[in-house]
């Protein structure tokens, strides 16, 4: 399979723990993104990276996020001391982008479900 | 980002065609119009996009009036497989948002047998 793909598919930690998720893009994709989806709602836009560098941070992003990706390939999520709200559906996308491209097709992965008790 | 306006739910009978409408009253001249779709329990996928004129893929249809402030995504023929959250998304090609999608609360499809 050449689709983007997330480990755990599930998690389900204590409140105070830390977790983190990884994104496999695929392979020929220079940028990458994390969102995150509460029930019931859209997926909200988290993060992005250009390679492996870091762009753009989303105000949702608190300083208990951490995200990487450190050789522009695969990507990292961490959460330090989880809260009960910080439980939700964590999604990675991977697209081939660059400046002047009309349209920029995001292929998301199956997610990662986050259970905080 | 401009915002889009998207009826909660639709319904529709299997092999019926479907008009699944957004409303962009604040759409920029430089703004594309995305459509995507999330099946229960997956991430979402990209459907189709446009930027004036009419678009037709494997999937679906966009049709884009002519002001641009509206936009109707068309599924010539429903199946079951089609029932899905469907989101209309802005996405300006133009700015330095690097292609990130602004998610509104979508489109509930629901397709009767």
């Amino acid at each position: 399979d050449t689709g983007v793909s997330q480990d755990p598919r599930h998690k389900i930690t204590k409140r105070g723990q830390n977790v983190t998720f990884r994104c496999d893009p695929i392979s020929e994709h220079n940028r990458l993104y994390w969102y995150r989806q509460t029930l019931g709602q859209g997926p909200e836009f988290l993060t992005y990276f250009q390679n492996e560098a870091q762009l753009e941070k989303s105000r949702l992003l608190s300083d208990r996020f951490s995200a990487e990706r450190p050789k522009g390939s695969f990507s990292t999520l961490e959460i330090q001391r989880t809260e009960q709200g910080d439980s939700a559906m964590y999604l990675c996308a991977s697209s081939l982008g660059y400046a002047g491209l009309e349209y920029n097709e995001q292929f998301f992965g199956p997610g990662t479900r986050l259970t905080v008790l | 980002d401009a915002k889009t306006t998207q009826p909660n739910s639709m319904e529709s009978n299997e092999e019926e065609p479907v008009h699944l409408p957004c409303n962009h009253s604040t759409i920029s001249g430089t703004d594309y119009i995305h459509w995507y779709r999330q099946l229960p329990s997956q991430g979402p996928e990209y459907v189709i996009h446009g930027l004036t004129s009419n678009v037709n893929n494997r999937m679906a249809s966009l049709a884009i009036a002519e002001d641009r402030k509206s936009s109707t995504l068309i599924l010539h023929r429903a199946t079951l497989r089609d029932a899905a959250v469907y989101y209309c998304i802005l996405m300006n090609a133009g700015g330095t948002s690097y292609g990130k999608l602004t998610f509104g609360q979508g489109t509930i499809l629901t397709v009767h047998p």
